[in-house]
C-alpha cells in the first residue's frame, strides 16, 4: 500500500457538531501531518507529528484537536467549527521526520454551517 | 521571515514551447527545496527537489542562491503538464519539517 488515504471525503457539520477526520498509511511513515487549503491558495501546515508525538502546532485554535493513536493513524478531531473553517484538510506522511518528500493524501472537504 | 515567492499566478503556453515556472525564496540558511505538482483531480505530488538533482518528466530546477532563486524549467511543454505548481521550502523546527509553499502557478498548456 503506497497511498495515504483520508476519510471521509466530504464532510458537511454544524457549528456545534464534533465530528473527526482520520488519515491512514501504511508505508512505514514516520512523520505525518495536517495541512488546511482554502481556495485558490496553497496549503498550510497545522501540526505535525513525529515518530507519533506532536513536533509542531502552528497556532491552531483548540477546535481542532489532533491526535495519533499509532505510527500509521492521524486523526483531526473538530468541535464548535466556525463557518471560516470550510476547507480542504489535507493529510501527508514522510519517510524521515526532515528532508524527506511528502506523500499527499486526497483531502477531506469540510463545510461548516 | 522565511517565504516562498512565485510571482505568476497563471501562465499560459503553446505545447512545443518552452516553460519556465518562477520560484524566489527568502531564507538565511541552506535552503532545501522542492517543487509539487497537482493535476487536475488529482493529489498535491512530488515533482522534483533540488538536491536530487535529477530530471523528472523533462522538467528541471537549479537552485540559484545569489539570486535566490529556484526556477522550474522544461524546453519543451506538453499538454498533460497543464497544472497547479507549488514552490515550497522546506524547515526545520523542532526536529520536524515544515513545508512553506508558495502561492502557486497554473500552468496551461495550450494545443
Amino acid at each position: 500500500d503506497t497511498e495515504v488515504t483520508q476519510t471521509p471525503k466530504h464532510l458537511v457539520m454544524g457549528m456545534t457538531n464534533k465530528k473527526s477526520l482520520k488519515c491512514e498509511q501504511h508505508m512505514g511513515h514516520r512523520a505525518m501531518y495536517w495541512y488546511k487549503q482554502k481556495a485558490k491558495k496553497p496549503p498550510e501546515l497545522m501540526f505535525v507529528y513525529s515518530y507519533e508525538k506532536l513536533s509542531i502546532n502552528e497556532s491552531v485554535p483548540s477546535r481542532f484537536s489532533p491526535e495519533c493513536p499509532n505510527s500509521s493513524l492521524l486523526n483531526l478531531h473538530l468541535h464548535a467549527l466556525q463557518p471560516e473553517d470550510s476547507a480542504l484538510y489535507l493529510c501527508a506522511s514522510s519517510r524521515a521526520t526532515v528532508g524527506d518528500e511528502q506523500y499527499f493524501g486526497p483531502g477531506t472537504r469540510l463545510t461548516v454551517t | 521571515a522565511q517565504r516562498v515567492t512565485q510571482p505568476e499566478k497563471l501562465l499560459s503556453v503553446f505545447k512545443g514551447a518552452p516553460v519556465e515556472l518562477k520560484c524566489n525564496y527568502s531564507y538565511s540558511g541552506s535552503p532545501e527545496l522542492f517543487w509539487y505538482v497537482q493535476y487536475s483531480r488529482q493529489r498535491l505530488q512530488l515533482l522534483l527537489r533540488h538536491i536530487s538533482r535529477e530530471s523528472i518528466k523533462g522538467f528541471t530546477a537549479d537552485l540559484n542562491k545569489g539570486e535566490t532563486s529556484f526556477h522550474l524549467k522544461k524546453p519543451f511543454a506538453q499538454e498533460e503538464d497543464s497544472a497547479m505548481y507549488y514552490c515550497a521550502l522546506s524547515l526545520i523546527i523542532q526536529g520536524a519539517q515544515k513545508l512553506v509553499f508558495g502561492q502557486g502557478t497554473r500552468l496551461t498548456i495550450n494545443p
